[in-house]
């Protein structure tokens, strides 16, 4: 089945510094990959997404790239802030033989911590 | 626009009792799926229900139900608690239509109702 590892967390940085959070994927077909934050005590929000390969998604400073010879979509940044402190998970949906309508498949999380 | 509610925020609940709760998702949507959070497991996937049908299922025992109304309204039952059930409970919306290949849309999530089993 379809499947999505993160990078051994947790990660912690210092403010202005350059942050990447390796995903990569396994999956049948061509799935949609996405960027999801949690805050404490919060549901998750959308980061940013890409439906196909060599999209980038970016939103508030993040980015990634859907790489589909790699099966891969980190998440970059290149100056985090404190405000940036949050749990991050790579996941994707793949309807390939139309059975996985509406499920998303994440990675197990990576725990960001942004020191002043 | 109101985002997707969940209700209640927190439970507490004794074993072998049962439970339900509940979602409502943005307005227009037609789309509800529902995903347990611990921290073992991660996130995993419960069930996608869409027109009042489920569509699709996780791995969980069958203790774990749910339902859709026809105001798209979403319930999700587990009965006979076990410890092992605690966890945060995360509902999502989403525009999903019916068939085609890339109909990938948006899953906007609820903050959630974080069971506890005493």
């Amino acid at each position: 089945g379809d499947s999505v590892t993160q990078m051994e967390g947790p990660v912690t940085l210092s403010e202005e510094a350059f942050l990447t959070i390796n995903c990569t994927y396994t999956a049948t077909g061509y799935p949609s990959l996405f960027w999801y934050v949690q805050y404490p005590g919060e549901g998750l929000q959308l980061l940013l997404k890409a439906t196909k390969a060599d999209d980038k998604g970016s939103n508030k400073g993040f980015e990634a790239t859907y790489r589909k010879e790699t099966t891969s979509f980190h998440l970059e940044k290149g100056s985090v802030q404190v405000s940036d402190s949050a749990v991050y998970f790579c996941a994707l949906t793949n309807n390939a033989g139309g059975t996985s309508y509406g499920k998303l498949t994440f990675g197990q999380g990576t725990i960001l911590t942004v020191h002043p | 626009k109101a985002g997707v509610t969940q209700t209640p925020r927190y439970l507490i609940k004794t074993r072998g009792q049962q439970v339900t709760l509940s979602c409502s998702p943005i307005s227009g949507h037609r789309s509800v799926s529902w995903y347990q959070q611990t921290p073992g497991q991660g996130l995993q996937f419960l069930f996608e229900y869409f027109s009042e049908t489920q569509r699709n299922k996780g791995n969980f025992p069958g203790r774990f139900s749910g339902r859709q109304f026809s105001n798209s309204r979403s319930e999700m039952n587990v009965s006979t608690l076990e410890l092992g059930d605690s966890a945060l409970y995360l509902c999502a919306s989403s525009l999903r239509g019916t068939g085609g290949a890339k109909r990938n849309t948006e899953a906007f999530f609820g903050q959630g109702t974080r069971l506890t089993v005493v």
